[in-house]
């Protein structure tokens, strides 16, 4: 089993639709994160959480909500989707060492 | 200010050959860490290889090392004897002490036959 899922891989939703994407791992890390990517800018961090009470603002959080449920689940929330974050989703995980992340398998979204 | 250039959009090796994709980072932090990962078509992220930058040494792993040049503020990839299967996205990317992660705009690898 991976060590780090996404739920859904792939979803097409509506503008205005409210929208989760959910993050779990089994590595037991207490970091969090979550990136989008967009077609030539790269990873770019939403938000970003090092246990459960803490929870952080990344390059990119407007019209992006976080959870931090527990120590393995991270979701990210869009109130109210736009089309322009139709991207690819990305959760990772650390253990705050060497900090390497270790990435869940993205999520395509589509926003219409 | 961008914190990682990644200058090479795509770059072409022949199987076997060595092949080196730059990096450039921008940061006054003292301590921070360098990463590289790969994302085949299939869209997952792979970590490689990590570099502190308290690390005296350039790091390896397997195929891949990375050429640290601290005071050029470069982490340059080196893949020896190319693979089909390197044919990939290959993202630097750095992490400073605000615990912040960024990541350059990759690099496309494709190995040839």
């Amino acid at each position: 089993d991976a060590d780090v899922t996404q739920t859904p891989r792939n979803r097409i939703t509506k503008t205005g639709k409210r929208i989760m994407l959910e993050c779990s791992q089994t590595k037991g890390h207490d970091r969090m994160y979550w990136y989008r990517q967009d077609p030539g800018l790269g990873l770019r961090l939403i938000y970003y959480s090092f246990d459960v009470k803490d929870i952080n603002k990344g390059e990119i959080s407007d019209g992006y909500s976080v959870s931090r449920q527990a120590q393995a689940k991270f979701s990210l929330s869009l109130e109210s989707a736009i089309p322009n974050q139709t991207a690819l989703y990305f959760c990772a995980t650390s253990d705050g060492l060497r900090e390497t992340q270790y990435f869940g398998p993205g999520t395509r979204l589509l926003v219409l | 200010a961008q914190k990682i250039t990644q200058t090479q959009p795509g770059m072409f090796v022949q199987e076997k050959e060595a092949v080196t994709l730059d990096c450039t980072y921008d940061t006054s932090d003292p301590s921070y860490g360098l990463f590289w990962y790969k994302q085949p078509s299939s869209g997952e992220m792979i970590f490689l290889i990590y570099q502190g930058s308290y690390d005296q040494q350039n790091a390896t792993e397997g195929r891949y090392s990375l050429n640290f040049q601290k005071a050029r503020k470069s982490a340059n990839l080196v893949i020896s004897a190319s693979q089909l299967g390197d044919s990939a996205m290959y993202f630097c990317a750095m992490i400073d002490t605000g615990n912040q992660f960024y990541f350059g705009t990759g690099t496309s690898l494709t190995v040839i036959p």
